[in-house]
């Protein structure tokens, strides 16, 4: 079953606006990671985050990594109308087993 | 970076007809690699672990003898759906982790099923 939730569900946001994204997931975790989907395409990796990590930075994008609340949170910075897309998070179990567990993922629209 | 291929990108298929998912790593070799589903709108759900010389390991819920799994060499996977219903059509992923990368893995750009 699908471990991860995020909210917002949904998020429309202007031009040069940031948006954050949040996760939470249920159980211990080795690593946390980020992807974007544009529409019926597949997966581009954004960032990774380690489980003794608190904060990442890659450019535009800072995740944050709270393994007490077992949460993260995306943010994106100065969002562009080309950033439109579905975010989701997806966490590799600290048990060894590779296979990602995505989270059910924001849909990020950024209008011009 | 590593390169994971799919083929095809999108197949449209009569009922009851079976549908095979091509799943390459370029460039690199996979002893292991994953197969998603995505629904419209939806999130991407392991249906099974693809193992090099082994069996496939399918999730809870997963039919096993509908969704049949060959992992011929280091470097293919396949998918082949069985007797294809319209509840099938679905997004396909599959993706790949490095070897020696416990952290690191590679996405297919996905296959778009539709079965009519």
């Amino acid at each position: 079953s699908q471990q991860g939730e995020e909210d917002p569900q949904a998020l429309s946001i202007q031009e040069g606006e940031n948006a954050t994204m949040n996760c939470s997931y249920k159980t211990s975790i080795n690593n946390l990671q980020w992807y974007r989907q544009n529409s019926g395409r597949g997966l581009v990796h954004l960032i990774l985050i380690r489980s003794n990590e608190r904060e990442k930075h890659s450019g535009r994008l800072r995740v944050t990594l709270d393994t007490s609340k077992k949460s993260s949170s995306l943010l994106i910075t100065a969002s562009r109308a080309a950033d439109t897309a579905s975010y989701f998070c997806a966490t590799a179990l600290d048990t060894g087993r590779r296979a990602l567990t995505f989270g059910s993922g924001t849909r990020l629209q950024v209008q011009p | 970076g590593a390169v994971v291929s799919q083929h095809p990108s999108r197949v449209i298929c009569k009922s009851g007809t079976s549908v095979k998912i091509e799943c390459r790593s370029l460039d690199f070799q996979a002893t292991t690699m994953f197969w998603y589903r995505q629904f419209p709108k939806q999130s991407l759900m392991l249906m099974a672990t693809s193992n090099e010389g082994s069996k496939a390991t399918y999730e809870q819920g997963v039919e096993k003898d509908k969704f049949l799994i060959n992992h011929a060499s280091l470097t293919l996977s396949t998918l082949t759906v069985t007797s294809a219903h319209p509840e099938d059509s679905s997004f396909y992923i599959c993706s790949a982790p490095l070897r020696g990368r416990v952290d690191t893995q590679y996405f297919g750009p996905g296959t778009r099923l539709t079965v009519l």
